[in-house]
């Protein structure tokens, strides 16, 4: 199992555009969650995807979308991209055991962007 | 307003010293709290849970809701304990601390 893997490993995009970022969760699990970590900061919650619907979202403009599918894999769509968007892009995926809930998020390796 | 605060940015101790990590919460509800750790090019990685009340590595955690503190502590600092931390609390959403660069001197 390779666990959380993220694609692409880099991006360098213009101010304005429009980015995808794709996650594939560590088998087994079906929670995905993504998270920006600006440089010298912690990660920030952007928000929480399960059973292809989202569950829960942080402080994030709409212009951060995402989308789930069936297999689970998940991907973060960010529009009119701002220089402030630079930052690594992480997923982290989780099994959601309902009532005992779901703790041990598994992160990948991140997607680092670049906003020029 | 929920929150972590990890006051130290930077952390170095010597080989066999105690290590103290400081985190500090801001949650109404009952918070579940997590310390997360990254090595030197490796993915950021659960370390311990406050719920489990196990030791991991050497290291422990205490959850005192009185001081809404979560530190983590290891008697005996290793060279390969040094990496970032990071506190993370599990509320509405989950929440990390800004992390903290813990460097072990030989």
């Amino acid at each position: 199992d390779a666990g959380v893997t993220q694609s692409p490993t880099h991006l360098i995009k213009t101010r304005g555009q429009q980015v995808t970022l794709r996650c594939s969760p560590k088998s087994g699990h079906d929670t995905v969650s993504w998270y920006q970590q600006a440089l010298g900061q912690g990660p920030q919650f952007i928000f929480q995807y399960y059973e292809e619907e989202e569950r829960q979202r942080g402080n994030f403009p709409d212009r951060f979308s995402g989308h789930q599918f069936p297999n689970y894999s998940s991907e973060l769509n960010v529009n009119a991209l701002l220089l402030g968007d630079s930052a690594l892009y992480l997923c982290a995926s989780t099994l959601d055991k309902g009532a005992e809930g779901i703790y041990e998020q598994y992160f990948g390796p991140g997607t680092r962007l670049t906003v020029t | 307003a929920q929150r972590v605060t990890q006051p130290e940015k930077l952390l170095s101790v010597f080989k066999g010293a105690p290590v103290e990590l400081k985190c500090n919460y801001s949650y109404s509800g009952s918070p579940e709290l997590f310390w997360y750790v990254q090595y030197s090019r490796q993915r950021l990685q659960l370390l311990l849970r406050h719920i489990s009340r196990e030791s991991i590595k050497g290291f422990t955690a205490d959850l005192n809701k009185g001081e809404t503190s979560f530190h983590l502590k290891k008697p005996f600092a290793q060279e390969e304990d040094s990496a970032m931390y990071y506190c993370a609390l599990n509320g509405n959403q989950f929440y990390f601390g800004t992390g903290t660069s813990l460097t072990v001197i030989p």
